[in-house]
């Protein structure tokens, strides 16, 4: 059975903290991803991974950074926290299939609240 | 710019009748589509595809249309369940974008017992 874990369900940080989200997947899939998910806005890209030590910016990576040491876990780091990262951050890995394409696996997602 | 759009936030539907939901999209390079299911505390689990060759795939209650000439694709559920009640993203990968994928803002789907 497929995993991807996270740290924490539940943060609450104050503003101008240094937060770190750790995820870890069991499948040795090489990409990796964090997104964080807003209502009206759906799942938008903060940053990716697509083999250890590389990183890539998504969609929205200003005010956040990513480590990917090990194949295996990848951290999203708030470097200092402010009130419009209070969100749903969402970890995932994929892997391709030959009849279903690039699948994604979601870990159960982290609910930041910074105070 | 928004390159996958799903324009309704909601839909309600009987139970036993069907579900359609709507995506849209902008970027003539995808090479597939995908469903995402996601429930409140949950994250997101994937729950079918097409390949941008095709027009129709399905899986049991699940079958997704794919209209490449208008942009658009749908996911079909028949017939609908109290269970399917959740969000559902509408998603595309390929193309440019290698392995990244797309997703549209989500429909929240309400099945009435």
């Amino acid at each position: 059975d497929v995993k991807v874990t996270q740290s924490s369900r539940y943060l609450v940080k104050r503003t101008g903290e240094k937060v770190f989200l750790e995820c870890v997947q069991d499948m040795d899939h090489e990409n990796m991803f964090w997104y964080r998910q807003d209502p009206g806005l759906g799942l938008r890209l903060i940053y990716f991974s697509y083999d250890v030590k590389m990183k890539e910016k998504g969609d929205i990576p200003e005010g956040y950074s990513v480590s990917r040491e090990k194949k295996e876990r990848f951290s999203l780091i708030l470097e200092s926290a402010s009130t419009n990262q209070t969100s749903m951050y969402l970890c995932a890995s994929s892997r391709r299939d030959r009849v279903w394409g690039e699948t994604q696996y979601f870990g159960p997602g982290t609910r930041l609240l910074v105070l | 710019d928004q390159q996958v759009k799903q324009n309704s936030p909601s839909l309600s539907v009987q139970e036993g009748r069907i579900s359609i939901l709507n995506c849209d999209y902008t970027n003539s390079m995808f090479d597939y589509f995908l469903w995402y299911k996601k429930y409140p505390a949950e994250g997101p689990t994937f729950l079918i595809s097409i390949s941008s060759i095709k027009d129709k795939n399905e899986d049991g209650r699940f079958t997704v249309f794919l209209n490449k000439s208008a942009k658009h694709l749908s996911l079909h559920i028949v017939p609908s369940q109290p269970g399917d009640s959740a969000v559902y993203f509408c998603a595309a990968s390929g193309g440019t974008g290698g392995f990244k994928t797309i997703f549209g803002a989500g429909t929240r789907l309400f099945v009435k017992a």
